[in-house]
């Protein structure tokens, strides 16, 4: 079973629609769970990151962790075209610097 | 707003021969890395560096990979034999200490090895 395991997509949904992208993992001991988005042939871009179980909000974004379920989501709202990237969830196991570990990424177009 | 930055951008080389990858991290981070994507896969921790020296690596960082700090600045990886299998798009990424993991990454380079 692979650690991080996110649907490659690709995910395609219209302007304004509401945007759900998810991650399963396999090791209770990841801690920290973050979201970087993608464009094509480019770095990770940080997006948000959250601790242990919960949801955080920043703006159009919401990231939820459950980690009974071993299962994050991020949610973006009110979808712009500008959003079509690729989303990588990625975790560590401890706080301070440890690697990340990431998902393959889901592929996601919005289309206008 | 500061970034990482890598050069070159672009890299085309021989198998068998030496490359080394350059990243200047944010000035005040202390915690540095080095990851690469192959092309349609997912990004993979190669190695971590703090306090000048090696924090972790995986176990595709073997003996052919290295990583330096030179000066106060830039951050390198060098292979020194590349293989076919190394062509792929290496990212540097840099950290703040007594932070939560969250690591910025440059946009990285894209080796290709022929």
């Amino acid at each position: 079973q692979k650690e991080v395991e996110q649907d490659p997509g690709p995910l395609s949904v219209p302007e304004g629609a509401i945007v759900s992208l998810n991650c399963t993992y396999s090791n209770s001991a990841f801690q920290y769970f973050m979201w970087y988005r993608q464009y094509s042939r480019k770095g990770p871009e940080l997006l948000m990151y959250t601790y242990s179980s919960g949801n955080k909000e920043d703006g159009r974004f919401t990231a939820q962790v459950d980690k009974s379920s071993k299962y994050i989501s991020l949610f973006i709202r009110d979808s712009q075209p500008s959003d079509s990237a690729t989303y990588l969830c990625a975790m560590s196991k401890d706080f301070g610097n440890e690697k990340l570990t990431f998902g393959t990424g889901t592929r996601l177009t919005i289309i206008p | 707003e500061p970034e990482v930055t890598q050069t070159p951008s672009h890299q085309v080389t021989q198998m068998g021969q030496e490359v080394i990858l350059r990243c200047v991290p944010i000035s005040n981070h202390l915690y540095f890395y080095w990851y690469r994507q192959i092309l349609g896969q997912k990004v993979e921790f190669l190695v971590s560096f703090y306090n000048n020296e090696i924090s972790e690596k995986s176990e595709i960082f073997d003996d052919q990979f290295s990583v330096e700090r030179p000066d106060g600045s830039n951050f390198t990886l060098k292979i020194r034999s590349t293989k076919l299998e190394d062509s792929a798009m290496y990212f540097c990424a840099s950290g703040q200490a007594g932070a939560p993991p969250s690591q910025y990454f440059g946009p990285g380079t894209r080796l290709l090895v022929l």
